[in-house]
C-alpha cells in the first residue's frame, strides 16, 4: 500500500491564481481530511469528509473547496490564492471505527 | 483560550535523560487523546493513544487526568532519535466529526549526545 499520497510536494502561486492539491489513499478509508500547518500554530482542520459524496467544513474553510466523488480521492481547491494561504497542507485519512489517522507527506505552498 | 495547550519548549536534554511533556485541553467533551510525533519537515505520525488508566509503550508513558483535563507524556532514557516535535491531540468524536483532531502547537525536543 502507498498509504496517503499528495501532489504536488511544492508549489508556488501568484495571488489570484487557482489550483488543486491532490490527495489519494489506497486503504479504503472512509474518513479523509485536510489540515494546514503554519509556523507557531497547531495543525488546523480545513475540510473533512466522512465518505464519498459527503463533505463538511472544519475550522478554517474560507478560500477552499473540496469534493469527494470517490473513496480514494479528496482534492482541495484554492479558488483565488492569497498570501495568507502560504502554508504546509496535510491530507489525512482513517478507517471506520479506528482512531489512528494517517497523514500524507504534505504540500508546501507559497503564494506570492 | 486555545483548545489544546502544550509546554512551549524547546526541550534540550542529554541522551539518557527523562523528559516530561504536559498538555491541557479546554473542551470537557473531548473523547479521545493522542500524542503524535512530527519530524522536521515531515508529516505527523501517531506515537500513542492515551487512556484514562495510563499506558506505556516501551520508554514512553502517557497519562490522562480527565478531571483536570490534563495529558502528559514521559520519555525515559532519551535517544538521539527521539528528537522531534511532539503534538498533543484531542478528538471530540461526536457525530460526523468523529475524525476531527484538534492539535496543540507542539513541543520540540532536542536530544544531544
Amino acid at each position: 500500500n502507498a498509504g496517503v499520497t499528495q501532489t504536488p510536494k511544492f508549489q508556488v502561486l501568484k495571488t489570484g491564481q487557482s489550483m488543486t492539491l491532490q490527495c489519494a489513499q489506497d486503504m479504503n478509508h472512509e474518513y479523509m481530511s485536510w489540515y494546514r500547518q503554519d509556523p507557531g500554530m497547531g495543525l488546523r482542520l480545513i475540510h473533512y469528509s466522512v465518505g464519498a459524496g459527503i463533505t463538511d467544513q472544519g475550522e478554517v474553510p474560507n478560500g477552499y473547496n473540496v469534493s469527494r466523488s470517490t473513496t480514494e480521492d479528496f482534492p482541495l481547491r484554492l479558488l483565488s490564492a492569497a498570501p495568507s494561504q502560504t502554508s504546509v497542507y496535510f491530507c489525512a485519512s482513517k478507517g471506520r471505527g479506528r482512531y489512528e489517522q494517517f497523514f500524507g507527506p504534505g504540500t508546501r505552498l507559497t503564494v506570492l | 483560550r486555545k483548545e489544546v495547550e502544550q509546554d512551549p519548549g524547546p526541550f534540550n536534554v542529554p541522551e539518557g535523560a527523562t523528559v516530561a511533556f504536559n498538555c491541557t485541553y479546554s473542551n470537557s467533551a473531548s473523547q479521545s487523546f493522542f500524542w503524535y510525533r512530527q519530524d522536521c519537515r515531515k508529516e505527523p505520525k501517531l506515537l500513542m493513544s492515551v487512556y484514562s488508566s495510563g499506558n506505556e509503550d516501551g520508554r514512553f508513558t502517557a497519562q490522562l487526568n480527565r478531571a483536570s483535563q490534563y495529558i502528559s507524556l514521559l520519555i525515559r532514557d532519551s535517544k538521539l532519535s527521539d528528537s522531534a516535535t511532539y503534538l498533543c491531540v484531542v478528538n471530540l468524536n461526536y457525530g460526523g466529526s468523529q475524525g476531527n483532531l484538534i492539535f496543540g502547537k507542539g513541543t520540540k525536543l532536542s536530544v544531544k549526545p
